[in-house]
């Protein structure tokens, strides 16, 4: 499994746009990026997944440069309740193998 | 979208006792379950992987006379915590994984804490 380099942590403002940026310099050619949300005391949430260029939903984009080792989230306009633990993971096909969670960003929204 | 439980979503126990916290996959089948812990302000460990009528298989320093598990079904798998110790106090979490054509999904559940006392 690849392994992935976040920032520890990052601040914003309500309503500014946040881009949290992951290296993966090792991923394989076959691998998917994925990114999960975990609140204080809850379990992970999935937000995207993608494989390159761009990937959008109704929570956020996911951009993947031509190389693949790098890949950015970007959130929107985030509020407060933005604030979380993001984590990317690098995972093979069909994510049939266990997920290894890094550090992860810790993003705190302020008012 | 597959909604997985867990239960207790917290317990307090006393040194000594055991622990078991349940894992459900409420509207799907998982053949393979997963279980991690949290520390505070640390990242999800991966503990063991609890596949449907087999044994578990336990990551490289999880000790698995201490942290049994078990998967008698397809929508339940159980960990238990025998003899816990305050340094067994943590977030421990479950995650399950769909079956054909969705066996690429996992879903996490919403956790639970434990503390021993």
């Amino acid at each position: 499994l690849a392994k992935t380099t976040q920032p520890i942590s990052m601040d914003s403002y309500e309503g500014q746009e946040v881009n949290i940026t992951c290296s993966h310099n090792n991923i394989a050619t076959n691998d998917y990026i994925t990114w999960y949300q975990q609140f204080p005391s809850q379990g992970p949430r999935f937000i995207i997944q993608g494989y390159k260029t761009k990937v959008t939903n109704e929570v956020a984009s996911l951009f993947i440069p031509a190389d693949r080792k790098s890949s950015t989230l970007s959130l929107p306009r985030v509020s407060l309740s933005d604030t979380a633990v993001y984590y990317c993971l690098v995972v093979p096909p069909y994510n049939t193998d266990k997920l290894i969670f890094g550090t992860g960003t810790r993003l705190q929204v302020f008012p | 979208g597959a909604v997985v439980s867990q239960h207790p979503s917290w317990v307090i126990c006393k040194s000594g006792t055991s622990v078991k916290i349940e894992c459900r996959s409420l509207d799907f089948q998982a053949t393979t379950m997963f279980w991690y812990r949290q520390f505070p302000k640390q990242s999800l460990m991966l503990m063991a992987t609890s596949n449907e009528g087999s044994k578990a298989t336990y990551e490289q320093g999880v000790e698995k006379d201490k942290f049994l598990i078990n998967h008698a079904s397809l929508t339940l798998s159980t960990l238990t915590v025998t003899s816990a110790h305050p340094e067994d106090s943590s977030f421990y979490i479950c995650s399950a994984r769909g079956q054909a054509p969705r066996a690429y999904e996992q879903y996490f559940g919403p956790g639970t804490r434990l503390t021993v006392t």
